[in-house]
């Protein structure tokens, strides 16, 4: 299975702040990966697919890049609405898997 | 507009079978490339993908739950199922059905306990 971890776990920030997060494959997976938020008790929201490209309809303060192990997510104007947690996915190889997620979190 | 709907117990007992059921619209599953995922998200975890079926009954199980799971479909009522045997408090999780990755259901909470 292909392991994802992420950096921070965790991260206190305040609105208008940049905030970057990244996401390691133990194994080369290309480009084959999504970015999701998710707010408690809500489903995960696709941000990101493909390692860089926005889904439509979201706002283009969210970035992301990279390809092979290293991938990163950025947001670069932290909005109210933007504290949740996000966790990156690949898609490369079966079983699907996911980071463990990263908090935002208000400072 | 895609949408994906979740329903089963809330509550089962363990060693009991889970049966789930994700009823969408906004596609067919006998279009080809399309696919419907189950995946679960323990309290406070990570999310973990449990099984995919595929538009041509193709059929993915996660390895270490192989024994257990069961994914099938019904085109006809755009449902698909899945059967997970011999639950265990372990396995309380919030269960999400979804077209990955842009659809996802809003997950269905199910307790395992005596």
């Amino acid at each position: 299975d292909i392991q994802l971890t992420q950096s921070p776990s965790s991260l206190s920030a305040s609105v208008g702040d940049r905030v970057t997060i990244t996401c390691q494959a133990s194994h080369d997976i290309a480009h084959y990966l999504n970015w999701y938020q998710q707010k408690p008790g809500k489903a995960p929201k696709l941000l990101i697919y493909d390692a860089s490209n926005l889904e439509p309809g979201v706002p283009s303060r969210f970035t992301a890049g990279g390809s092979g192990t290293q991938f990163s997510f950025t947001i670069t104007s932290l909005q109210s609405e933007d504290f949740a947690t996000y966790f990156c996915q690949q898609y490369d190889n079966l079983p699907l898997t996911f980071g463990p997620g990263t908090k935002v979190e208000v400072k | 507009q895609v949408t994906l709907t979740e329903s089963g117990p809330a509550l089962v007992k363990p060693t009991q079978t889970l049966t789930l059921t994700c009823a969408f619209s906004g596609f067919s599953l006998t279009t080809s490339g399309m696919r419907v995922s189950w995946i679960r998200q323990p309290p406070g975890k990570a999310l973990e993908w449990l099984a995919r079926i595929d538009w041509d009954d193709d059929k993915f199980y996660r390895t270490s739950l192989r024994t257990r799971l069961s994914i099938s479909k019904d085109p006809s009522k755009n449902q698909v199922v899945l059967k997970m045997t011999n639950m265990d408090p372990v396995d309380t999780a919030t269960y999400y059905c979804a077209r990955i990755p842009d659809s996802w259901g809003q997950g269905t909470l199910v307790t395992v306990s005596s």
